[in-house]
């Protein structure tokens, strides 16, 4: 499975959009970008997930970029509830499991 | 209703015990999943079943026993507890090993 880069923290104001950013350089044609969330003390929530083509949801929107090297999370009205440890994840249909990393921890100020 | 539900939400027992977590989903899905997540917040899978059968089996202690008794439970029997066993472990699912996983609210165990 390709490897993902995150930064470790980041903040951003509440009612502002939070850009998470992901690098996975050495990504496959056929793996896919997942992104889950882990809020404190609860379980990892699935976001969104995305192979080619920029995704949204009710929850974000996933941009990712034409050489499929790097992607953005966009939360776009950042509220305190969405403070969380984002997770974001290469998978492929082959893989047994998802494989997650250390996450940046997004805190939304007030 | 929940979707996939844990049980205890707690757990703190003595070295040398032995326990067993529950795990249920009613999303209809194929393969469960136990990852565990330490001190550190590394989550780290432990078991995986699909309809019923072992599939990841990663490096865990053997006093760790996974149990599927139909594709809606996974349970895990813990044997002879440890100190290094405390950490929240977490149940999940999917449909056909896609990547979209939900999971469980977790079980807190604490070893003392």
């Amino acid at each position: 499975d390709a490897k993902t880069t995150q930064p470790t923290s980041m903040d951003c104001a509440e009612g502002r959009a939070a850009n998470l950013p992901c690098n996975h350089s050495t990504i496959s044609g056929n793996e896919y970008v997942y992104w889950y969330r882990q809020i404190h003390s609860q379980g990892p929530q699935y976001i969104i997930h995305g192979l080619k083509n920029n995704e949204t949801n009710e929850m974000a929107s996933l941009i990712i970029t034409e050489d499929r090297k790097s992607s953005t999370l966009i939360l776009p009205h950042a509220t305190l509830r969405d403070t969380a440890v984002y997770y974001c994840i290469v998978w492929v249909g082959s893989a047994r499991q998802l494989t997650f990393g250390s996450g940046t921890q997004l805190t939304v100020l007030p | 209703d929940t979707a996939v539900s844990q049980t205890p939400k707690y757990l703190v027992t003595q070295m040398g015990n032995d326990k067993s977590i529950k795990c249920e989903q009613n999303l209809g899905h194929d393969t469960m999943y136990w990852y565990k997540q330490d001190s550190k917040k590394f989550l780290k899978i432990m078991f995986s079943y699909n309809n019923k059968e072992l599939i990841i089996n990663e490096t865990v202690p053997n006093r760790f026993s996974p149990k599927s008794p139909d594709k809606a439970h996974l349970n895990l029997h813990i044997n002879s507890l440890e100190l290094g066993d405390s950490a929240v472990y977490f149940c999940a699912s999917s449909q056909d090993r896609r990547g979209g996983y939900t999971f469980g609210s977790g079980t807190r165990l604490t070893v003392v």
